[in-house]
């Protein structure tokens, strides 16, 4: 079973501020990961794709890759009251697999 | 940048009867399209692949008769909800992926079905 592990949440986060997400995966043969953010009753946005080791800025949002621990992380700098969205991690090969998705709250 | 156009956004249908569910990509030609399904507070879960004048490839646990989806040209594939019940009141989902390559998913808008 390919899985795409996250932390539920939900992950509060005082506005301003930087909130930090995490995502696991298992299959090594994953070529591609992918943030997006999905608002209640809308379909996914992309926010960040990533596809080497390290990091990838766009500004407010950074996603950082390492392959050797499988592991994928997203960065939000000044956090708005607009972020607050669930976020969903996801791992290609050939096809999407999403983790289950972060709840984050940003607090006025 | 690439758009998928999914009709209908919304559709109420009584018990016993079916859905179809549309997805154009408006500006590319898509090889391959993504049907997801996805549960209240749950995430996506893919239904099946659909490539271009093929069979479509579905996921383990999903009923291929019961969820009947055509992919007859480049920038249409189609899901068709047969004989519909209340559990499959779902938000339901494509995505398509670009045919020149590189890794893009674009998705629809979704759809509510809600069977009653």
């Amino acid at each position: 079973q390919k899985e795409v592990e996250q932390n539920s949440g939900p992950l509060s986060v005082p506005e301003g501020a930087i909130a930090s997400l995490n995502c696991t995966y298992s299959d090594r043969g994953s070529q591609s990961f992918f943030w997006y953010r999905q608002y209640s009753g809308k379909s996914p946005e992309l926010i960040m794709s990533i596809y080497s080791n390290g990091d990838k800025e766009d500004g407010r949002f950074t996603a950082q890759l390492n392959k050797a621990s499988q592991y994928v992380s997203l960065l939000i700098r000044d956090s708005q009251p607009s972020d607050s969205a669930t976020y969903l991690c996801a791992a290609s090969n050939e096809k999407l697999t999403f983790g289950t998705g972060t709840r984050l709250t940003i607090i006025p | 940048g690439a758009v998928v156009s999914q009709h209908p956004s919304r559709v109420i249908c009584k018990s016993g009867t079916s859905v179809k569910i549309e997805c154009r990509s408006l500006d590319f030609q898509a090889t391959t399209m993504f049907w997801y399904r996805q549960f209240p507070k749950k995430s996506l879960m893919l239904m099946a692949t659909s490539n271009e004048g093929s069979k479509a490839t579905y996921e383990q646990g999903v009923e291929k008769d019961k969820f009947l989806i055509n992919h007859a040209s480049l920038t249409l594939s189609t899901l068709t909800v047969t004989s519909a019940h209340p559990e499959d009141s779902s938000f339901y989902i494509c995505s398509a992926r670009d045919r020149t390559g590189g890794y893009g998913y674009t998705f629809g808008s979704g759809t509510r079905l809600t069977v009653v």
